[in-house]
């Protein structure tokens, strides 16, 4: 079955640090998305890419950069990782434009010392 | 922007009951996409149920339904013959279908099901 994985599920890094989150999808789906997950605001978009070497910033991009160098992944990379990016990270994908779904993966939480 | 709004932070039912989540939104677009996502405690997203706002009819998937309104910009959950499984925190979310296809997520609701 087609699907949406991410790795690590759980990762603890160190302030300073490069830490790269892996998104993978078998839908081959032209859009993804990564969001972060907080207490007391939901989810919030970081990074989203419509199609290969195509990305866009979201509401909270700073300190965060993605790649899209094929359709399957999209891996989100903290440059130098902060405390305050502490957080569970959700990736999701939906086929082209007009269709309405977007499935996401298992997530990943992130904790920075 | 778009806001989505969830004024119930948590809510409990007794199993076997019928339970409604609230949500509202704010928009000045008349062609939107609206959800229930469902996180248990695997923290995996699952989508419940979608509405589109161009269609009238609520919709429905089995015990769960939508009370849209949209003149009011207000779209509740309601979830039927409540189960132990439907433990999760239930978020609503909003999506244009105009530009990007993000979606806006309210902070969420904490469903708890009493036995």
């Amino acid at each position: 079955d087609a699907e949406i994985t991410q790795s690590p599920r759980h990762k603890i890094t160190e302030t300073g640090r490069q830490v790269t989150l892996a998104c993978h999808q078998t839908w081959n789906h032209n859009n993804m998305f990564w969001y972060r997950q907080d207490l007391g605001h939901g989810l919030r978009l970081i990074h989203y890419s419509y199609g290969v070497q195509d990305t866009n910033k979201g509401e909270v991009s700073d300190g965060y950069s993605v790649s899209r160098s094929n359709t399957e992944d999209l891996p989100l990379t903290l440059e130098s990782a902060a405390s305050s990016q502490t957080s569970v990270y959700f990736c999701a994908s939906s086929e082209s434009a007009g269709t309405d779904t977007q499935y996401f993966g298992p997530g990943t939480r992130l904790t920075v010392l | 922007a778009q806001t989505v709004t969830q004024s119930q932070p948590e809510m409990s039912v007794q199993e076997a009951e019928t339970v409604t989540l609230s949500c509202t939104y704010d928009t000045s677009e008349s062609d939107y996409y609206l959800f229930w996502y469902k996180q248990p405690p695997s923290r995996q997203m699952i989508l419940v149920i979608r509405q589109e706002a161009y269609k009238q009819q609520n919709a429905t998937e089995n015990r769960f339904s939508v009370n849209f309104q949209k003149a009011a910009k207000s779209f509740s959950l309601k979830i039927s013959d409540s189960q132990l499984g439907d433990a999760a925190m239930y978020f609503c979310a909003y999506r244009s279908n105009f530009g990007n296809e993000k979606l806006t997520f309210g902070t969420g609701t904490r469903l708890t099901i009493i036995p």
